[in-house]
């Protein structure tokens, strides 16, 4: 069965410094990789995708992420944290056609 | 703004009742989503209709249930509530089948009292 794991409940960083929120996937085929980023009472706001082709992608906001089938993770990446990244994350997957599956998400803190 | 529509934002109803939510999809997209975060659960798929026809299952209730229209606004109607059932409800929806990134609603949050 297909599903996504973001093995941090929580992520703190400094403002300035770099961030890495983590996730791996196990789905049988090629997988659709996504984040999407919740802020408090708001619904969530696609980030990035991965579909093919480079295993760096470029998203919203200055952020990216890595795809690594090796290692079966889509770790999301930014190299300057900002206060108001503070948010939940989610990492998700899905199969052509398919709904998306998502991780428990990740709470990501930014101090000033 | 998604582009997504939900309405109500807020709904709160005693146990054993029942509700409809709403769910107007970004225009032109065929593919609507619903979904239901809570604290324990996290963000759980429940149900996708394609074009009118249900597309996917996945752990939607026996109590619960989904249509969507011809006009492509969707509804979940929820009944026999429980205490369990408060949750927030995402909508969601995405050109067609194959996929593309989903375009989310702001959720109706539900408290069942």
């Amino acid at each position: 069965a297909q599903s996504v794991a973001q093995p941090e409940d929580q992520v703190n960083v400094a403002e300035g410094n770099p961030l890495t929120v983590k996730c791996t996937y196990s789905v049988s085929g090629n997988p659709y990789l996504f984040w999407y980023v919740q802020y408090p009472n708001r619904g969530l706001q696609f980030l990035l995708k991965y579909i093919t082709g480079d295993n760096l992608v470029k998203g919203s906001y200055g952020f990216e992420a890595e795809f690594n089938k090796s290692q079966t993770s889509f770790h999301l990446k930014k190299p300057s944290a900002l206060v108001s990244d503070s948010a939940l994350y989610f990492c998700a997957s899905n199969q052509a056609g398919t709904a998306l599956i998502f991780g428990k998400g990740t709470t990501l803190s930014v101090s000033s | 703004d998604s582009g997504v529509t939900q309405t109500p934002k807020h709904l709160i109803t005693a146990t054993g009742q029942r509700v409809t939510l709403r769910c107007s999809p970004r225009s032109g997209d065929l593919s609507v989503y619903w979904y239901q975060q809570s604290l324990d659960q996290g963000l759980q798929f429940l149900i996708q209709y394609y074009n009118g026809e249900e597309r996917a299952k996945g752990n939607i209730l026996e109590r619960f249930s989904a249509q969507q229209f011809p006009d492509l606004h969707s509804e979940l109607n929820l009944s026999s509530l429980e205490l369990g059932d408060s949750a927030l409800y995402f909508c969601a929806s995405s050109p067609g089948g194959d996929y593309t990134e989903a375009f989310f609603g702001q959720g109706t949050r539900l408290t069942v009292v």
